[in-house]
């Protein structure tokens, strides 16, 4: 059964420090998804992704955060300088549309470490 | 008011029992229900998903939405020590909201042998 993948699983950083994180979502998947999960907090949306272009974002998703997809099968979410509080688990998601029942499937996550 | 609320838990149930957990939300513009399960440390994994209210049922799992009061509720029949997890209800209002689902806390569940 295809699924979204992430890389790295861990990461550890210093504050200040620049982390691109890695998401391969299912490949006939057209719309990609970042969510956050602080360590005992709610899944939280940051930032949705359609056609090259950033259709949605929180306001958590601000001028630090970017996403790229670089290639036809990378998604891709860079943190600029990176704060403590973004330490956090990130969860890359996508769906092959929006609405509907639509579901979106997520990755295992890469949990980030801010110190 | 938050916009998804959810009961953390945790709960704690025998092996067969039946668990009912419950969400509530506050826009009505929300149109679709998820519930999510999550494995500790794991990604969210769709279990079911239903629109508008009613009910839906596969195998042990029944998924219930009453939109006139906003209650989301899921249902595990005969559980298993395999369910012990965190399930997370979802929502999502459709339209402009491109793809933007808004979670519950989550509901820690452990069903012991």
């Amino acid at each position: 059964e295809p699924e979204v993948t992430q890389t790295p699983s861990h990461q550890v950083t210093q504050m200040g420090q620049e982390v691109i994180l890695r998401c391969v979502p299912i490949s006939n998947h057209l719309y990609f998804y970042w969510y956050r999960q602080i360590l005992g907090q709610k899944v939280e949306f940051l930032v949705s992704f359609y056609n090259n272009e950033i259709s949605e974002k929180s306001e958590i998703f601000d001028d630090q955060f970017s996403v790229e997809r670089p290639d036809g099968s990378n998604f891709t979410l860079k943190i600029r300088s990176t704060k403590l509080e973004d330490s956090a688990m990130y969860f890359c998601a996508s769906s092959r549309r929006q609405g509907s029942l639509e579901t979106q499937y997520f990755g295992p996550g890469t949990r980030l470490l801010v110190l | 008011q938050k916009e998804v609320e959810q009961d953390p838990g945790p709960l704690s149930v025998p092996e067969g029992a039946i668990v009912s957990l419950n969400c509530t939300y506050s826009n009505s513009a929300f149109q679709y229900f998820m519930w999510y399960r999550q494995y500790s440390r794991k990604g969210p994994e769709l279990l079911m998903y239903t629109y508008s209210s009613g009910n839906k049922e596969d195998g042990r799992f029944t998924a219930q939405v009453d939109k006139s009061s906003k209650y989301i509720s899921l249902f595990i029949r005969d559980s298993q020590p395999s369910d012990s997890a965190t399930y997370l209800c979802a929502t999502y209002a459709g339209g402009t909201s491109y793809g933007k689902l808004t979670f519950g806390q989550g509901t820690i569940l452990t069903v012991h042998p």
